[in-house]
């Protein structure tokens, strides 16, 4: 599969604990997105890198979020000190714009959702 | 600032009739429209996309939307729904200048009745 890939699918933390996650982009593509969705929501932008340049965040991004995506390929996706307000499913999306192309088209992975107790 | 609206939380088709899923939007410049399919628990899939040009964008799944202007609408339209089309359909926009960033909207369930 050459599909955009995360790891876990599924957390269970207690509060005040750290997590991570990581993504996997679609190899050939340089932008990669981080989104947050609770039920009953579309996807809500966090962060975006395009090659290891974080270019822009959210608002929604706290400073318990951080994000790093070393070397341009994988990224990961920490919160420290997990909130109940935490818990919801984090999709990771990753694009490249062909050349010549107005603009690109972001595949998402199937999402870490995390439960913090 | 960009918004998109699905006026309808749920939207219940018999199987074989036409399906429709509406989405409205704002946006600075000219938009770049996107819809998407969330099985449960899985991420979001891509349906199809409205650039520039032919107003009907032909997708996957037999899926296809119309752009409207005037009406500042993207509907997702399919000629005869099937059971397995049941799922959370997103419609999503981006103006072509500044951010690459496109906003989504809250989601549409579409369910298909045998």
């Amino acid at each position: 599969d050459t599909g955009v890939s995360q790891d876990p699918r599924h957390k269970i933390t207690k509060r005040g604990q750290n997590v991570t996650f990581r993504c996997d982009p679609i190899s050939e593509h340089n932008r990669l997105y981080w989104y947050r969705q609770t039920l009953g929501q579309g996807p809500e932008f966090l962060t975006y890198f395009q090659n290891e340049a974080q270019l822009e965040k959210s608002r929604l991004l706290s400073d318990r979020f951080s994000a790093e995506r070393p070397k341009g390929s994988f990224s990961t996706l920490e919160i420290q000190r997990t909130e109940q307000g935490d818990s919801a499913m984090y999709l990771c999306a990753s694009s490249r714009r062909p050349q010549g192309a107005s603009t690109d088209t972001q595949y998402f992975g199937p999402g870490t959702r995390l439960t913090v107790l | 600032a960009q918004s998109v609206a699905q006026p309808e939380d749920q939207v219940n088709v018999a199987e074989g009739n036409p399906l429709t899923v509406k989405c409205t939007y704002s946006v600075s410049g000219n938009p770049y429209l996107f819809w998407y399919v969330q099985y449960p628990n899985r991420g979001l899939q891509f349906l199809l996309k409205y650039i520039t040009g032919d107003n009907l964008v032909k997708g996957s799944y037999g899926f296809e939307a119309e752009f409207n202007k005037s009406q500042t609408s993207f509907h997702l339209k399919k000629p005869s729904a099937l059971v397995s089309d049941s799922a959370l359909y997103f419609c999503a926009v981006r103006g072509s200048g500044g951010s690459y960033i496109p906003t989504f909207g809250r989601g549409t369930s579409l369910i298909v009745h045998p």
